[in-house]
């Protein structure tokens, strides 16, 4: 069974339209997190929360925004969309929020924007 | 910021063959991780390393604990179903919990 669900897997959007990315662990983890693997370039780091706070954000635009109504929830809200932003994202989990955290990844959900 | 240099960046290796990919770091860093992306897109996690050396089968993975600065992972007798596209990424008590990727290695192997 997967231990991180992330929802849809495949998403096809219009420029402008918002979208949101749904992602549920079921590790019993305290930490999420997302990012984004765009072609041809290294996994990025976005946002990383623990016990449903935000700790750190290191994605320039506020058109993507996490949100976390469950402590094993963390969706994310990504408004105007623009084709730059089709990429794979990935949601993670680990036990702590800290470098010395064994992570877990969702199987991405691949985002076209046309 | 910190970086994390993956090589080398493809590979292609008979099977029975051995073969060992390496991350070095621009900084010391506090663990790292190696992942295998499938042809899926799935980032499965293969060690996850404080310290040391841990092995798991025909796969072996090692962290400098003097210095910090570089990883490596060794293959054993490589088999068709190792293929597939391998990430270091490295987390640093300066950076929180993020992890910081390498740029991958991308493994062919052949019959």
């Amino acid at each position: 069974d997967p231990k991180i669900i992330q929802k849809p897997k495949y998403l096809v959007a219009v420029t402008g339209s918002e979208k949101i990315l749904i992602c549920e662990q079921y590790l019993g983890h305290n930490a999420m997190y997302w990012y984004r693997q765009s072609a041809k370039k290294p996994l990025e780091f976005m946002f990383s929360y623990s016990y449903q706070k935000l700790m750190d954000n290191q994605t320039a635009s506020s058109r993507f925004q996490p949100q976390s109504s469950k402590k094993n929830h963390l969706d994310l809200q990504i408004t105007a969309l623009k084709p730059d932003d089709s990429a794979t994202y990935f949601c993670a989990s680990s036990q702590d929020h800290s470098a010395n955290s064994d992570y877990t990844f969702g199987s991405g959900t691949r985002l076209l924007v046309i | 910021g910190d970086q994390v240099e993956q090589s080398p960046s493809a590979l292609s290796l008979h099977e029975g063959t051995d073969s060992a990919l390496r991350c070095n770091f621009t900084t010391t860093m506090r663990s790292v991780q190696w992942f295998r992306q499938n042809s899926r897109g799935s980032l499965i996690s293969l060690f996850y390393l404080a310290s040391g050396t841990k092995e798991n089968g025909r796969l072996k993975s090692a962290f400098d604990s003097k210095e910090r600065r570089y990883s490596t992972l060794h293959i054993r007798d490589a088999q068709l179903e190792d293929s597939g596209t391998y990430f270091c990424a490295a987390g640093n008590n300066n950076a929180g919990a993020k992890l910081t990727f390498g740029g991958g290695t991308r493994l062919t192997v052949r019959p």
